[in-house]
């Protein structure tokens, strides 16, 4: 019940291009469900995080969509560039505990 | 502002010997710091969590006497890991959470490459 499903696994997209990473969980008491991206020999960094009471949250080219009945979360990225080649975890959190991860998105945006 | 800072970034050991990372809040104070380890292309793993002033819970499977955690003030947590062999060498990242409740939000660390020969 504490796992997080992250899919897929990998992703190549062409510059700007949309690209779209997905997460479940089963857990309904998780209130919390940040993004990380992480780029090669560096830990990751916080990008955009959402509460269940919003369905949708942007940040830039960032959009967390949240769908509470459904009990899944993604991630777009819109207009993606090659900078934004990295790993992104998905990840949630019932209040005041730990963060539980996603299996990681290895994203591949070429030129 | 929100930085949490490791030292060292990097570090070879040689077996047996015994390895000390730091890991600093520089602008805010932490009182939940969490060590996890990485290996490449996987997710993140948890070993331990601590809290200022007191003993760190370990995670299941993480042996305590060999991955000593010392969360000694609310901006430095420290993770040795004794007796080094081999196997151990990995990504070791931390992570520190805000004591301010409206926050709720956890800053990770630059990670350190533990390579043990």
């Amino acid at each position: 019940q504490q796992q997080v499903k992250q899919s897929p696994q990998s992703l190549i997209v062409q510059k700007g291009g949309i690209s779209i990473i997905n997460c479940a969980y089963e857990n309904t008491a998780f209130d919390y469900f940040p993004w990380y991206q992480q780029f090669p020999g560096k830990g990751p960094a916080l990008l955009i995080a959402i509460r269940p009471d919003v369905s949708e949250k942007k940040e830039g080219r960032f959009t967390i969509s949240f769908n509470k009945s459904a009990k899944q979360f993604s991630l777009h990225i819109m207009d993606s560039q090659p900078g934004d080649s990295a790993t992104y975890f998905c990840a949630a959190r019932v209040s005041g505990s730990r963060l539980t991860f996603g299996e990681g998105t290895q994203l591949t945006v070429n030129p | 502002g929100a930085v949490v800072s490791q030292h060292p970034s990097w570090v070879i050991c040689k077996s047996g010997t015994s390895v000390k990372i730091e890991c600093r809040s520089l602008d805010f104070q932490a009182t939940t710091m969490f060590w996890y380890r990485q290996f490449p292309k996987q997710s993140l793993m948890l070993m331990a969590t601590s809290n200022e002033g007191s003993k760190a819970t370990y995670e299941q499977g993480v042996e305590k006497d060999k991955f000593l955690i010392n969360h000694a003030s609310l901006t430095l947590s420290t993770l040795t890991v004794t007796s080094a062999h081999p196997e151990d060498s990995s990504f070791y990242i931390c992570s520190a959470r805000r004591w301010e409740p409206a926050y709720n939000e956890q800053f990770f660390g630059p990670g350190t490459r533990l390579t043990v020969l």
